[in-house]
């Protein structure tokens, strides 16, 4: 299994431009969402999806837009990059949204793509 | 407001100590908390949860305890090895609400 892919792993922009992250999960969860992680931030949440067709905003979703045709794949769009975007971000999913019975809530990571907005 | 606080400061300690990371936050009650483990450059890696009716969780050589009227989990890694060195995020959700990270501390284990 190859788990969370994200792609690209680095990518410098032009402010202005738009472009969409990739993310693709092979292991059929439901629940899969997008986060940015800045020094001394934390990882935020922008947006996640509860399954195919959802979609629901996080905390801070401004500038992003995401979409969810199928169950693997989840792509974050920035439609129009500004340097407050330069960022680290994470895709992940997990089975479930929240932990409950048996289930953790463990939440798998991608590896993450560093982008950069000049 | 709310908040969740993790040392900023790296930790640094021997190997085969025991080393203890914070998690403290205001203004939540959270119905379970996660602590994740991240290497640099890669994504973070799911280790323990802890529920709000559970005092203590062990796996391993770690153990996580959670007091929910310190408003505080410690995360403890015995017999600490060099391979432990990274960085540990603990999160937090309230029933129906979102997972929130701390900021992570980072951890210095040296031969």
């Amino acid at each position: 299994n190859a788990g969370v892919t994200q792609t690209p792993k680095f990518q410098v922009l032009k402010t202005g431009q738009s472009m969409t992250l990739q993310c693709a999960q092979d292991m059929n969860h439901e629940y899969m969402s997008w986060y940015r992680q800045d020094p001394g931030m934390g990882l935020r949440l922008i947006h996640y999806s509860v399954g195919a067709g959802i979609t629901d905003q996080g905390e801070v979703p401004n500038g992003y837009n995401v979409s969810r045709s199928t169950t693997e794949d989840f792509p974050l769009r920035l439609l129009s990059a500004a340097p407050s975007q330069t960022s680290v971000y994470f895709c992940a999913s997990s089975t479930t949204q929240f932990a409950a019975g048996e289930n953790t809530g463990e939440l798998f990571f991608g590896e993450g793509s560093r982008l950069t907005v000049l | 407001s709310q908040k969740i606080e993790q040392n900023s400061e790296a930790l640094n300690i021997q190997e085969g100590k025991t080393a203890t990371l914070t998690c403290n936050y205001t203004n939540y009650s959270p119905a379970y908390l996660q602590w994740y483990r991240q290497d640099p450059g890669r994504g973070p890696v799911f280790l323990l949860l802890i529920r709000e009716n559970e005092k203590e969780k062990r796996k391993e050589r770690l153990k996580v305890t959670f007091d929910t009227t310190l408003k505080q989990s410690l995360f403890h890694i015995t017999a600490s090895q060099p391979a432990d060195s990274a960085t540990y995020l603990c999160a937090l959700v309230k029933a129906g609400n979102m997972l929130t990270f701390g900021g992570g501390t980072r951890l210095m284990v040296k031969p």
